[in-house]
């Protein structure tokens, strides 16, 4: 059963509008979220992340949205440009089970295409 | 970027040979991870590192096994290989207990291929 799902395979943004990415969870033991982006024959780089006390963190052109009781983060990237082309991961973990293990689980992933 | 490296890069070999991938770091982290990436399935883990010599499973751990003998170095085995092992790897490290975040940086990745 996945624990996070990215809904869209796939999405298509002019240049200069905003992309809003989208990622659901299931496990409410989840307190810290990332985003990650990955090119083409490249490891994934991490890109923001959110702590679940928090409901929005940015940074430059990159806002993600937390929705706690929706148990919904989204990927906001305002302007969007040809080079954020690329498939962005969805990941969180459950710091406060105590595990000690430190995993990440991982959406599906979505690939992001910016039209010049 | 983090200092990760990951040997080698490309491989092919054949069905039911014995295959190693190699895992370096020069970040010091404690916890080190091995995920493969597959179309439709998203980074899925294989096994992780919480310190030298210590290791447990993730959630696709059959077919493959690990070594942590120094804290730079992280090994992922394939005993026999088979045409289902056939990925991306990655290997990715995160400082872990401690540290304010769970972030996890990646290597390049290895593709492996098997025929």
């Amino acid at each position: 059963d996945q624990q996070v799902k990215q809904n869209s395979p796939s999405l298509s943004v002019q240049e200069g509008r905003i992309s809003i990415l989208n990622c659901d969870y299931t496990n409410s033991m989840f307190d810290y979220f990332l985003w990650y982006k990955k090119y083409p024959a490249e490891g994934p780089t991490f890109l923001i992340s959110i702590s679940s006390i928090k409901d929005k963190n940015e940074d430059g052109r990159f806002t993600v949205f937390l929705n706690k009781s929706a148990k919904h983060l989204s990927l906001h990237i305002v302007p969007s440009q040809p080079g954020d082309s690329a498939v962005y991961f969805c990941a969180a973990s459950a710091r406060a089970s105590g595990a000690g293990s430190y995993q990440l689980t991982f959406g599906k992933g979505t690939k992001l295409s910016v039209i010049p | 970027d983090a200092g990760i490296t990951q040997s080698p890069r490309h491989k092919v070999t054949e069905t039911g040979t014995p295959v190693t991938l190699r895992c370096h770091q020069t970040e010091n982290h404690r916890y080190m991870y091995w995920y493969r990436q597959d179309p439709g399935h998203g980074l899925r883990l294989i096994h992780y590192s919480y310190g030298v010599k210590d290791t447990d499973k993730g959630e696709v751990s059959d077919g493959y096994s690990v070594s942590r003998s120094k804290t730079e170095d992280f090994l992922l085995t394939l005993e026999s290989a088979t045409s289902s092992q056939t990925s991306v790897y990655f290997c990715a490290i995160s400082e872990g207990e401690g540290s304010l975040s769970d972030t996890q940086y990646f290597g390049p990745g290895t593709r492996l291929t098997v025929l």
